[in-house]
């Protein structure tokens, strides 16, 4: 089956570090971007940034840059967010989307496979 | 970063009903837009890209048009599995960026 299977819910305390992981099935993980999204409690999505796995190719939000850092191990077919030093904003679920494009140009781009979510919840 | 505004905030319908939803960018996005639904508790889901294009498996009620700055995700005859959130997004250009959200509620 053609999915993405993220790690479990994760609490923390503010200043600790995290990694969470995102591992795809069922495709050629190595030939699509992967994004992070953000959800804070009863708020929109915000695309943190992308990765392509084949080369770890990284485009990042600058609203996130230096915040987090993203990462992939294409011979585990997984992609990581890290953080160095949580805070109580960090919380919220963060998922991870497999990116696809509409065009021969590679232009359009959209989410099409999404894993479930890690909430992720930073608290002393 | 392209701004993307969509009204409204959250809608009231019933089943049967026709829904549209707007997205507004705040610079032209050519045909670069998606739209997703979200029920909660549940990852987003892809609805739509490129405008109008629906994703494989998506209901045909779900329709999607506009181009440039202002673009319409219709709902032509609302199901009760279709009370939830829907988002939209664009790629023109990075960061990828979405709507603040629309809920549509059970009147």
């Amino acid at each position: 089956e053609v999915q993405l299977v993220q790690s479990g819910a994760d609490v923390k305390k503010p200043g600790e570090p995290l990694i969470i992981s995102c591992k795809g099935f069922g495709y050629s993980f190595t030939n699509y971007w992967i994004g992070w999204v953000r959800q804070m409690p009863g708020k929109g999505l915000e695309c943190m940034g992308t990765i392509y796995p084949g080369d770890s190719d990284t485009r990042y939000n600058p609203s996130f840059q230096g915040q987090v850092t993203i990462s992939a191990d294409k011979s585990i077919s997984t992609a990581f967010l890290q953080w160095n030093s949580l805070q109580a904003s960090d919380t919220a679920i963060y998922y991870c989307a497999r990116r696809n494009y509409y065009d021969v140009k590679g232009r359009g781009w959209y989410f099409d496979l999404w894993g479930r979510g890690t909430l992720v919840t930073v608290s002393s | 970063d392209i701004q993307m505004t969509q009204s409204p905030s959250s809608v009231s319908a019933s089943v049967g009903d026709r829904v549209t939803i707007t997205c507004r960018a705040s610079q032209g996005i050519s045909s670069w837009l998606a739209w997703y639904q979200q029920k909660p508790g549940k990852a987003p889901k892809l609805l739509i890209y490129a405008t109008s294009t629906l994703q494989s498996g998506v209901p045909s009620r779900f329709s999607g048009s506009g181009s440039g700055t202002d673009f319409t995700l219709a709902i032509g005859s609302l199901q009760p599995e279709d009370f939830a959130t829907y988002y939209c997004q664009q790629s023109n250009s990075l960061p990828l960026t979405f709507g603040g959200g629309t809920r549509v509620e059970i009147k």
